[in-house]
């Protein structure tokens, strides 16, 4: 069955500090994964997908296979970044997103 | 604007009183879904809907119906809600499938009494 888990439940940092966002995921077939971002009070949207390949905000995500990983990563944290993080996992055979429980991450000054 | 709205916002109710929630997107978008967020679980999907008068069982589809009687619209309906479906529900849409970006709407908060 497929799964995505966020082990994080808060991820709390310092403005500049770099930032790492977990993601890990059990699927059978080729995983295509994302990133949503819901920041306070506005709707949930799509950060990045590895599909593309690109760097949004300065996150990047790298498709890990052989570690089924699928973390975020940020070099130098923004106190704008804060927000809730969560990584999906599309099922292309029911064409559904699976969503993991979600990283609070807070960047304090 | 090209956006996806849902209706009430804000929601409170008594157990059994039928409701619906509706949403609407004006992107002509042919996949619309419905998932619910509750702390601790992320985001669960209900129910999906691929185009006009087909849908299909998301992973938390028990209480819940919908029906897709036209392209921008994907109302969620509750028969006979009950407090474990107090939640945050939120409608996306994305062009053709899952693989697509969804676009989310504002979320309705329920609360069932």
């Amino acid at each position: 069955a497929q799964r995505v888990t966020q082990p994080e439940k808060l991820l709390s940092v310092f403005k500049g500090a770099p930032v790492e966002l977990k993601c890990n995921y059990s699927y059978s077939g080729s995983p295509e994964l994302f990133w949503y971002v819901q920041y306070s009070r506005q709707r949930l949207q799509l950060l990045l997908r590895h599909i593309s390949r690109e760097s949004i905000k300065g996150f990047t995500a790298d498709l890990n296979k052989g570690e089924t990983s699928f973390h975020l990563k940020k070099p130098f944290a923004q106190e704008e970044d804060s927000a809730m993080y969560y990584c999906a996992l599309l099922n292309t055979g029911f064409q559904k997103l699976v969503f993991g429980t979600g990283t609070r991450l807070l960047v304090s000054p | 604007e090209a956006q996806v709205t849902q209706n009430p916002r804000y929601l409170i109710t008594v157990t059994g009183k039928k409701l619906t929630v509706t949403c609407s997107q004006n992107m002509n978008h042919e996949y619309m879904s419905w998932y619910r967020q509750d702390p601790g679980l992320g985001l669960r999907q209900i129910y999906y809907s691929m185009n006009v008068e087909v849908t299909d069982k998301g992973d938390v589809p028990e209480g819940y119906k919908v029906s897709r009687k036209e392209k921008r619209n994907f109302p969620l309906i509750l028969e006979s809600p009950s407090p474990n479906q107090t939640s945050l529900y939120f409608c996306a849409s994305s062009l053709q499938g899952g693989e697509e970006t969804q676009y989310f709407g504002p979320g309705t908060r329920l609360l069932v009494l």
